[in-house]
């Protein structure tokens, strides 16, 4: 089992629609959870970070942690073209573990 | 500087040549990381310092493999006998003591 698992995808959502993202780990000393951006051909980019259980909002972004589950989400609400690349979900315990990453797809 | 600065941006070794890539972290950024990022894939991980100390090196691939970070600045990671599998963008990400990582453009390496 990896340590942090994410369904590849591709998600494709219409423009303007929710996107929901998940991630699930397993190492349960994790402390720090983060979602990046990564755009074909670039390096990833920090977009949301969250530390403790219950939701974080940040404009159209709100990142879901549920220790108990060991589960994290990324909710990306009225979608764009714009957002479509790869996310990418880290875990920290010390080490930054990711996935793979989910690609989302935004149809116009 | 800015940002995470890593040179060179692309590398074309021979197989069995060494080479080496270099990273400049954020001024001040306390921990850095070295990631190897194959295509559609997440970007593993590598070894990690906190100044110069290096923390964890498990996940180098084998003894080819060499990372350093004398002054607890630059750090380079080194690459001997390159072979064909070890092509792929090496990322290097720093961060201050708590928060987020920031990544550099990273080296694209193919290995001919």
């Amino acid at each position: 089992q990896k340590e942090v698992e994410q369904n590849s995808g591709p998600l494709s959502v219409p423009e303007g629609a929710i996107a929901s993202l998940n991630c699930t780990y397993s190492d349960r000393g994790s402390q720090s959870f983060f979602w990046y951006r990564q755009y074909s051909g670039k390096s990833p980019e920090l977009i949301m970070s969250i530390y403790s259980n219950g939701d974080k909002e940040d404009g159209r972004f709100t990142a879901q942690l549920n220790k108990a589950s060991q589960y994290v989400s990324l909710l990306i609400r009225d979608s764009q073209p714009s957002d479509s690349a790869t996310y990418l979900c880290a875990v920290s315990g010390g080490k930054l573990i990711f996935g793979q990453g989910t690609t989302l797809q935004v149809k116009p | 500087g800015a940002g995470v600065s890593q040179s060179p941006r692309y590398k074309v070794a021979k197989r069995g040549q060494d080479v080496a890539l270099r990273c400049d972290p954020i001024s001040g950024h306390v921990s850095l990381f070295w990631y190897q990022q194959a295509l559609g894939q997440g970007p593993e991980f590598l070894t990690y310092f906190q100044n110069e100390a290096q923390l964890d090196k498990s996940g180098l691939p084998s003894d080819r493999f060499f990372a350093e970070r004398p002054e607890g600045s630059v750090s380079t990671l080194k690459i001997q006998r390159t072979q064909q599998e070890d092509s792929a963008v090496y990322l290097c990400a720093s961060s201050p003591r708590l928060g987020g990582y920031t990544f550099g453009s990273g080296t694209r390496l193919t290995v001919v």
